[in-house]
């Protein structure tokens, strides 16, 4: 089946880059998205990637893409103690009208 | 648009109790999901409709739980009778036919003691 892993805590220090990885095993996914969840909320989409993509740059946020080894990662440029939530990669595989999420990662910015 | 809308946000209930949860999609979206987040599981999903028909509920833990989606705007989930390990925190989305991402509401968080 379906399985999206992620490690489950980052802490960086404000100023510096924080990069949150996720693999995953559904081959046919045709697109992957980045979730954040800051406490008490729902989760809000950050940004997403195509398949066919390798990069997606979006102001202090880059996804990279890795399709032979189906790895995931999100960087975050300039980590703010605003970025601290629980960031959830997600994919969805043709035909699944569904998302598979990730764990989650807790990003952790110290000040 | 409001966005998708919960209620209750938190919902504290005695084990054994009927608990039922709300949903409003957004307007237009003709998708909506519930999941299910705890700490040990992560996010599950539980059950999707489209156009207000089930399609898959093979999430749904257990016959205590049931779902329905009688009009375009309107979702309840239900548990009966609750228990302790169903507390979580849980979540409705919505979409529509031209895209796979997904509009969570609040969520409900639910604690049955």
């Amino acid at each position: 089946g379906e399985d999206v892993e992620q490690s489950l805590f980052l802490s960086v220090r404000e100023g510096d880059s924080s990069v949150i990885n996720c693999t995953y095993t559904d081959s046919s996914s045709t697109y992957l998205y980045w979730y954040k969840q800051e406490p008490g909320a729902g989760l809000q989409l950050l940004t997403y990637i195509f398949s066919n993509m390798d990069m997606k740059q979006d102001q202090r946020l880059t996804v990279l893409l890795n399709k032979k080894d189906k790895h995931l990662s999100l960087r975050i440029a300039d980590t703010q103690t605003g970025d601290s939530a629980i960031y959830f990669c997600a994919e969805n595989g043709t035909g699944r009208r569904a998302l598979t999420f990730g764990s989650g990662t807790r990003l952790q910015v110290q000040p | 648009d409001a966005g998708v809308i919960q209620s209750p946000r938190h919902e504290v209930t005695e084990m054994g109790q009927e608990v039922t949860l709300r949903c409003k999609p957004i307007s237009g979206h003709d998708y909506l999901f519930w999941y299910r987040q705890t700490m040990m599981r992560g996010l599950e999903l539980l059950i999707y409709f489209n156009n207000n028909v089930p399609i898959d509920d093979s999430g749904m833990p257990e016959d205590r739980f049931s779902a329905k989606m009688p009009n375009a705007s309107f979702s309840t989930l239900k548990i009966q009778p609750s228990e302790p390990r169903d507390s979580a925190v849980y979540f409705c989305a919505s979409n529509w036919q031209g895209t796979t991402e997904a509009f969570f509401g609040q969520g409900t968080r639910l604690t049955v003691v």
